[in-house]
């Protein structure tokens, strides 16, 4: 069970649009309609952002969008704000339920 | 309010053993799987282990297999984690997760326990 390949840090300015990849293999991300996304600030326990690839739960703004194209997904963060700033991690089922996370991808907005 | 309150974590030596709890209030926790994911400091986050919402149904991370049992009381809306053989590998913030609609989506989080292995 191999973490997922994410950036390690991402940048943008309030406004503008950024977009964070998750690389995973057939057998996990590729594999499976089953990718989530969770936001985490500091010292604080992660937040679902995005489940089933690119669905919303109740909360959260529109603003994020989520989508998948063979083994790499993608968090997509419009209109930028300054509470966005956080970790990022994408998740995603690897079968006989085997769940893996990728490394974490740090949002800066500038 | 929904809610996942986890106790018992602490420092411990290498080969010891914990048993976390995680305390459920606010929804109908015997209708839910759970989970258990931790992240050790400055790191990113595991997935350690499910359970299914009448327990019969167990899965661990190969990293914990053997050593960690996952378990639930419905009757006390409470998910345990006993952890043996305890290594320094294992220190990490604790959290139990309620699974939502599908695998890894983990709509409610604890706010972890602290776990910290050393002699």
């Amino acid at each position: 069970q191999s973490a997922l390949t994410q950036p390690r840090s991402v940048s943008g300015s309030p406004g503008q649009s950024v977009t964070i990849s998750c690389t995973g293999t057939s057998s996990d991300v590729g594999g499976y309609n089953y990718v989530s996304w969770y936001q985490q600030h500091p010292g604080k326990a992660p937040k679902l952002m995005i489940y089933d690839v690119s669905k919303r739960p109740s909360g959260v703004p529109d603003r994020f969008s989520g989508s998948k194209s063979g083994n790499t997904a993608s968090l997509t963060i419009s209109g930028l704000q300054a509470e966005d700033e956080a970790d990022y991690y994408c998740c995603s089922y690897a079968g006989s339920y085997a769940v893996v996370f990728g490394g974490g991808t740090k949002l800066t907005v500038l | 309010e929904v809610q996942l309150v986890e106790s018992g974590g602490g420092l411990v030596q290498p080969g010891g053993s914990l048993r976390l709890s995680c305390a459920a209030s606010g929804f109908t926790f015997s209708s839910y799987e759970m989970n258990w994911v931790r992240q050790a400091p400055g790191k990113g986050l595991e997935w350690v282990s499910y359970i299914s919402s009448s327990g019969s149904t167990i899965y661990y991370a190969d990293s914990v297999k053997g050593r960690f049992t996952i378990s639930r009381d419905n009757a006390k809306n409470s998910l345990y984690l006993q952890m043996n053989s305890l290594r320094a590998e294992d220190t990490a913030v604790y959290y139990c997760a309620r699974e939502a609609v599908a695998a890894g989506a983990f709509d409610i989080w604890g706010q972890g326990t602290m776990v910290t292995v050393s002699s």
